[in-house]
């Protein structure tokens, strides 16, 4: 089936640093990718949808300037998280759609926890 | 605006018994409905998709029910085992994106 990469799995970074995290669709392109951030014992609630070769479209209430999102190509979607800060600690997770695919099914990565100190 | 139920938070349950996780919506304008799972700290694996036009699906041990009319799709587990245990998410995609329940976190006691 399809499979997405998602990397790093764990990050802890200093306040005031900048993390990425990389989405990569392997078996497939994928024009559009999600971006999702989950607190604990929360849902999981959509950040931004990442669109190749245009610009994201953020959701209400999410900085478009502190999470920088990048889809230069068809297998390759990132998050830039930029000046981290503790209340940035948080699991992100990223999501494809293969186009291609039955049904339209969304394949998710592995996620990144994100520890800001 | 979407919002979705699920209904226990939390369940534990001996080996061997076949259980009900309950997912509810408010809006009915969907396009299909997702059962995920997620183990703690990792991503989500698809279950189970049932397209709008469907009333269930069916995966192993695993069966998806969907009731656009009452807002309501259950999944149920047959025969659960300890690698059942984990947190079962629904999610439904319409006019915005999948929009997510908080989840039932289930444990399968040996």
């Amino acid at each position: 089936g399809a499979v997405v990469s998602q990397h790093p799995s764990r990050v802890i970074c200093k306040s005031g640093t900048s993390v990425k995290i990389e989405c990569r669709s392997l078996d497939f392109q994928a024009t559009t990718m999600f971006w999702y951030r989950q607190f604990p014992k929360q849902s999981l609630m959509l950040m931004a949808t990442s669109n190749e070769g245009s610009k994201a479209t953020y959701e209400q209430g999410v900085e478009k300037d502190k999470f920088l999102i990048n889809h230069a190509s068809l297998t390759l979607s990132t998050l830039t998280v930029t000046s981290a800060h503790p209340e940035d600690s948080s699991f992100y997770i990223c999501s494809a759609r293969d186009p291609g695919g039955l049904n339209e099914k969304l394949f998710f990565g592995s996620g990144t926890q994100l520890s800001v100190l | 605006k979407q919002e979705v139920t699920q209904i226990p938070a939390a369940l534990s349950v001996p080996e061997g018994e076949n259980l009900v996780l309950n997912c509810s919506f408010t809006d009915s304008a969907i396009y299909n409905l997702q059962w995920f799972r997620q183990d703690p700290g990792k991503g989500l694996t698809s279950l189970l998709l049932i397209q709008s036009s469907q009333r269930e699906q069916t995966s192993g041990r695993l069966n998806a029910s969907l009731d656009k009319s009452s807002g309501r799709s259950t999944l149920y587990i047959a025969a659960s085992q300890p690698g059942d245990s984990a947190t079962y998410l629904c999610a439904l995609s319409g006019n915005t994106p999948l929009v997510f329940g908080k989840g039932t976190r289930l444990s399968v006691i040996a």
